[in-house]
């Protein structure tokens, strides 16, 4: 079965801590992408990566740090220097980073920072 | 500043209704617009446009794009129960998706 997985679906984090949200893709897609959703905002886009080892800052990667190592994985990390985390957070990928190519999501994760 | 607008916001109609939904951008360099329709969880893809003029169809949801007024419309006829959702419309640009903030459509029977 092709898809995204992301993992957890619910996390709970006490302020200060960091947490890492997972996001793997057995789909051979080049690219991948996280983003941020909020009520109201629509999806914003926080790191993204057109391929291994490489990866480029979105609109709002203030307190949140990937790696991409292996094309499978794109791991976020939300730092505590991010000050409002609580949100839903969705990773995608695509087969390239270019506009031709869709974009397929994950289920997501929500994280609530207590 | 690139950005995508969407219009309502929120709507409620009934089953049987038909309704549009509006999506108006301003990027650099666009390269094609995107719907998605999200049910709580993951955005599901519903159409991809990138030439004016020409309408993209599935069932009972439509799609056109007009690049001259930097808009595109999702049309929905006979609404279900089943298309509540909200409905996310994207723009490619430069690499990168710019996300409107989304139409929640409630369709009450």
């Amino acid at each position: 079965d092709g898809g995204i997985t992301q993992s957890p679906k619910y996390l709970f984090r006490k302020e200060g801590q960091n947490v890492t949200l997972s996001c793997e893709q057995n789909l051979n897609h080049d690219a991948m992408y996280w983003y941020r959703q909020d009520p109201g905002q629509g999806l914003r886009l926080i790191y993204y990566s057109q391929i291994v080892n490489d990866f480029q800052k979105g609109d709002i990667a203030e307190g949140y740090s990937v790696s991409r190592e292996k094309k499978e994985s794109f791991p976020l990390t939300v730092t505590s220097a991010q000050k409002n985390p609580t949100a839903f957070y969705l990773c995608a990928s695509s087969i390239a980073g270019s506009g031709t190519d869709t974009q397929y999501f994950g289920p997501g994760t929500r994280l609530t920072v207590l | 500043e690139d950005k995508v607008v969407q219009s309502p916001l929120s709507l409620v109609v009934h089953e049987g209704d038909t309704v549009t939904l509006n999506c108006s951008y301003e990027v650099t360099n666009f390269r094609s617009l995107l719907w998605y329709k999200q049910e709580k969880k993951a955005p599901t893809f519903l159409f991809m446009l990138t030439s004016s003029g020409i309408e993209k169809k599935s069932g009972r949801l439509s799609s056109i794009l007009d690049k001259k007024e930097l808009s595109s419309i999702l049309n929905i006829t006979a609404t279900q129960t089943g298309d509540s959702a909200i409905y996310l419309c994207a723009v490619e640009a430069e690499g990168k998706l710019i996300f409107g903030q989304g139409t929640e459509l409630s369709v009450k029977p």
